[in-house]
């Protein structure tokens, strides 16, 4: 199995609270995402890297952030959570791009109250 | 803008049955394109991928599945599923440097 962790794997917050999600992967890999899985909507892009301090925006970027300053590590910023973020945020990672095959971590299920 | 449709929500076989779960997508060239499995809590796993070449694509764990260009689908096929194959299943698709788009899941029960 792909080297990826994400931390934390659960996490109740409140609404205007700012959170980070981490995902740390030891594969080297360039490419780093971070999706979003709602019920009926399946997965959702939030925002990928494809190097450090190399970032790009998804089809649901608004309300997040991220940053990259190591190639292990990629982390999701909610600057002021609300509810309709709460769900369940997967981080993948693949070798070279996006037509590579993606490896996911075990997913944060984030609550926000 | 690439798209990708499967149809079914949910579907429901009996162990030792065939199985097929359908995928369209919409894209101009030839596509990339992904399924992808999800096990209750977990994240998601790789089951099989086309790029191009053969269009019937064998994959993990005893699936197949077949690019027909025409008819714009590459359905997932088992000839025969077990009780631990219950899970969501995703199709995705992709082209060139373009994202990943994934499927909204088809989420498949074993009846004992």
């Amino acid at each position: 199995d792909a080297g990826i962790t994400q931390s934390p794997r659960h996490k109740v917050t409140e609404t205007g609270t700012p959170v980070t999600l981490r995902c740390h992967q030891t594969e080297n890999h360039r490419y780093m995402y971070w999706y979003r899985q709602d019920p009926g909507h399946g997965l959702r892009l939030i925002h990928y890297s494809y190097g450090v301090k190399d970032t790009d925006k998804g089809e649901v970027s608004d309300g997040y952030s991220v940053s990259r300053s190591k190639t292990e590590d990629f982390l999701l910023t909610l600057e002021s959570a609300t509810s309709s973020q709460t769900s369940v945020y997967f981080c993948a990672i693949s070798e070279s791009g996006h037509h590579e095959t993606q490896y996911f971590g075990p997913g944060t299920r984030l609550l926000v109250l | 803008a690439q798209s990708v449709t499967q149809p079914d929500i949910h579907i429901t076989v009996s162990e030792g049955a065939s199985l097929e779960l359908r995928c369209n997508y919409s894209y101009g060239a030839t596509p990339y394109l992904f399924w992808y499995v999800q096990s209750p809590g977990q994240g998601l796993q790789l089951l099989l991928k086309y790029f191009s070449g053969d269009t019937l694509v064998q994959g993990i764990k005893g699936f197949e599945a077949e690019f027909k260009r025409s008819q714009s689908s590459f359905n997932l096929r088992k000839p025969s599923v077990h009780w631990s194959d219950a899970a969501e299943y995703f199709c995705a698709v992709g082209e060139g440097d373009d994202k990943i788009i994934f499927g909204k899941g088809t989420r498949l029960h074993i009846l004992p």
